[in-house]
C-alpha cells in the first residue's frame, strides 16, 4: 500500500521568496515520486520525478525536490517565487513494482499563492 | 511529445442521459490509460485502469456499470457515464502511460455538469 501526505493545504509566499511545499510518503516497496502542477480547469503537468537515480531532482520552471529515504520525504522547493507559480501542486507516489505498478496515488494538494 | 487530449473539455447534460468522454494519446501508443475523478478543491481519485484490448480494472467503490470504460486501440480510451445524475458532476481527467513505464501523461480534463 502507498500513501502521500502533503502538509499544508495552502501556502502563501511573497514574490521572490523561497517556496517550500512538503510531501511525505509511505510505500511498501521502493517508490517513484512525482510532483505535478495544476492550473485552474486544466490537467496536470509534470514538474519533476524521482526514479531511484539522483536524490536531488531538478525539474522545470526552477523547481527541485530532494528524496530523503530516512525521512520518507520528497519536498518541493524553488529559491525565488514568481507570480506565475501560483497554482495547485500535487505530490504523487507510484510503486516500482508489484501489482500496483504504474498506479499513482496523489496527495491532497497544496495551493500556492504568490503575493506581489 | 507525449500529448494527451480529451474531448469534450466541458459538457452539460440532463439527468438520466449518458455522456461519453474520449481520451487520446496523440503522438504515442499508450498501452495503459487511467481515469481519474477530481472533486472541487480535492485531489485526484483513481477510478480505473484500462489496458488496450482487455477489461478495465476498477478501484474499490467505483461502479463499473455506471462508468463504462473502453480501450479499443492504443491511442483511444473512452469513459461513458451512464444515466448521469447531479452527483456525477465532476472534473474527469485521463492519463496515458507506456507498458512498464513509471510516468503518466495527463489530458486537460473534462468538466461534466449534470443538471
Amino acid at each position: 500500500a502507498q500513501s502521500v501526505t502533503q502538509l499544508g493545504s495552502h501556502v502563501s509566499v511573497s514574490e521572490g521568496a523561497l517556496v517550500l511545499l512538503r510531501c511525505n510518503y509511505s510505500s511498501s516497496v521502493p517508490p517513484y515520486l512525482f510532483w505535478y502542477v495544476q492550473y485552474p480547469n486544466q490537467g496536470l503537468q509534470l514538474l519533476l520525478k524521482y526514479t531511484s537515480a539522483a536524490t536531488l531532482v531538478k525539474g522545470i520552471n526552477g523547481f527541485e525536490a530532494e528524496f530523503k529515504k530516512s525521512e520518507t520525504s520528497f519536498h518541493l522547493t524553488k529559491p525565488s517565487a514568481h507570480m506565475s507559480d501560483a497554482a495547485e501542486y500535487f505530490c504523487a507516489v507510484s510503486e516500482a513494482g508489484g501489482t500496483s505498478y504504474g498506479k499513482l496515488t496523489f496527495g491532497q494538494g497544496t495551493i500556492l499563492t504568490v503575493h506581489p | 511529445g507525449a500529448v494527451v487530449s480529451q474531448h469534450p473539455s466541458r459538457v452539460i447534460c440532463k439527468s438520466g442521459t449518458s455522456v461519453k468522454i474520449e481520451c487520446r494519446s496523440l503522438d504515442f501508443q499508450a498501452t495503459t490509460m487511467f481515469w481519474y475523478r477530481q472533486f472541487p478543491k480535492k485531489s485526484l481519485m483513481l477510478m480505473a485502469t484500462s489496458n488496450e484490448g482487455s477489461k478495465a480494472t476498477y478501484e474499490q467503490g467505483v461502479e463499473k456499470d455506471k462508468f463504462l470504460i473502453n480501450h479499443a486501440s492504443l491511442t483511444l480510451s473512452t469513459l461513458t457515464v451512464t444515466s448521469a445524475h447531479p452527483e456525477d458532476s465532476s472534473f474527469y481527467i485521463c492519463s496515458a502511460g507506456l507498458f512498464h513505464s513509471n510516468e503518466q501523461f495527463f489530458g486537460p480534463g473534462t468538466r461534466l455538469t449534470v443538471l
